[in-house]
This record gives structure tokens, C-alpha cells and sequence, in this order.
């Protein structure tokens, strides 16, 4: 079946500009995840999402970022004002419970943020 | 708070060469433990996960052992081959969580010389 899509996979902007970043996750997968993986801070986690609300959004950098998720499904990213320490990948992942009793997240191919 | 260390890298081998990358967790209890693998231009895929202690992890011909002594996850695998060329990242979720975020290591890239 279809994995995890992610738009645009490549995002080039000014700073100070807003952008938006879009997840689909796995159909049926009602857990949704946002990580960054920069050279100089490998892969952190942003927030996660569990239907439409937010857990956990304790990686959220600064109150630039904000991530939205409408009707269980399709997740966005939206980070205002962007600085040129926002460039990264983004990675969003969805999950489904497995065996152990513990979810297993499945990434998308990510959208390369370039601030100039 | 929660962490892991994987060992430093890049590691260079020749094919059919045996391949540890040693990794090791801090965390309150005993957390799920993964092994994710990135190869050139691709995404983050699941290679092998360990719920509790003693449970060992295999795919591909890769393997890791939840060692909760020792609070490591090493992963082997005994005879490389080019293909496995990537980046491969250890990662932890919380204890007694179904859910929840994953907290990765820095990552350790391999190369594997025909």
C-alpha cells in the first residue's frame, strides 16, 4: 500500500517568508509525528499528533512553528518568519500499534527547507 | 533525560567484512529500542526494533540483542555488503508508552568497499 507522502520535497525560501509543509500519513495510521534532521542537531522530534490533538508538542523550537492535523489524517507543518536556521529536513512518520505493544513509526521521504 | 550514543563514525569496510556499531541508551526504565537505516537519497526505514530485555532484534541479516546490563543494543551483522552502504541511526521510545516521540542517536555512517 501507499507509504507516507510528504509535499513539497523541496522548499526553497527568503527568510522572514512563512512556508507550510504537508504530511499524509499511512491510511488508518492514527498516530502522526514531526522530526528535523539538520548536520548540526541530527534528527529531533517536534510534535506527534494522536487523531486531531497534540500530546506532545514539547520540540517545537520557538512559537514560529506550529503543526495542525485535519480529520485524523493529513498533518501540516507551518513555520512563520523562517530563519536561516530552519534549514533542515522535515520528516513526518505515522504509526500503527504492533507487537510489543508499541507503535512503529514509518517516515516519509521528507521536504528539504532551504532558508536564504 | 533520555538519551543514546552511537559510536563514532564514518566505518569503512570491505565487503563480506563483519560490522558492529555499538550503541548505547540512558532512559528511566526499560524503553522499546530501534535501529533505523538511511540509504543514499532515500528515507528513514525500520531495520529491527527490541521491546524488553533479552529480546533480540534481526532483518536482513542484521541483528541487535536488548542487553538491559549493559543498557546497549549493538547492531551486527557478519559479512557486509556494498549495498549496505548507508546511514544507520539507534533510537529509543519511552518505557510504557504504546506511543510516543523517538529519541535518536547522532547516526553512523557506513561505506562498504567492493
Amino acid at each position: 500500500g501507499a507509504g507516507v507522502s510528504q509535499s513539497p520535497s523541496n522548499k526553497v525560501t527568503e527568510k522572514g517568508k512563512d512556508v507550510e509543509l504537508r504530511c499524509d500519513p499511512i491510511s488508518g495510521h492514527t498516530a502522526l509525528y514531526w522530526y528535523r534532521q539538520s548536520l548540526g542537531q541530527g534528527l529531533e522530534f517536534l510534535i506527534y499528533f494522536q487523531g486531531n490533538s497534540a500530546p506532545d508538542k514539547s520540540g517545537l523550537p520557538s512559537d514560529r512553528f506550529s503543526a495542525e492535523r485535519t480529520g485524523g489524517s493529513v498533518s501540516t507543518l507551518t513555520i512563520q518568519r523562517t530563519q536561516q536556521e530552519d534549514s533542515a529536513v522535515y520528516l513526518c512518520a505515522s504509526s500503527s500499534l504492533g507487537s510489543g505493544g508499541t507503535d512503529t513509526q514509518y517516515f516519509g521521504p521528507g521536504t528539504r527547507l532551504t532558508v536564504l | 533525560g533520555d538519551s543514546v550514543t552511537q559510536m563514532e563514525g564514518p566505518v569503512t569496510l570491505s565487503e563480506e567484512a563483519f560490522l558492529t556499531i555499538n550503541c548505547t541508551y540512558t532512559a528511566t526504565g526499560y524503553p522499546s529500542l530501534f535501529w533505523y537505516v538511511q540509504y543514499p537519497g532515500e528515507g528513514l526505514q525500520l531495520l529491527l526494533k527490541a521491546t524488553k530485555a533479552d529480546d533480540k532484534g534481526s532483518n536482513k541479516g542484521f541483528e541487535a540483542t536488548y542487553r538491559k546490563e549493559t543498557t546497549s543494543f549493538h547492531l551486527e551483522k557478519g559479512s557486509v555488503q556494498v549495498s549496505d552502504s548507508a546511514v544507520y541511526f539507534c533510537a529509543l521510545k519511552l518505557a510504557g508508552t504504546s506511543y510516543g516521540k523517538l529519541t535518536f542517536g547522532q547516526g553512523t555512517i557506513l561505506t562498504v568497499h567492493p
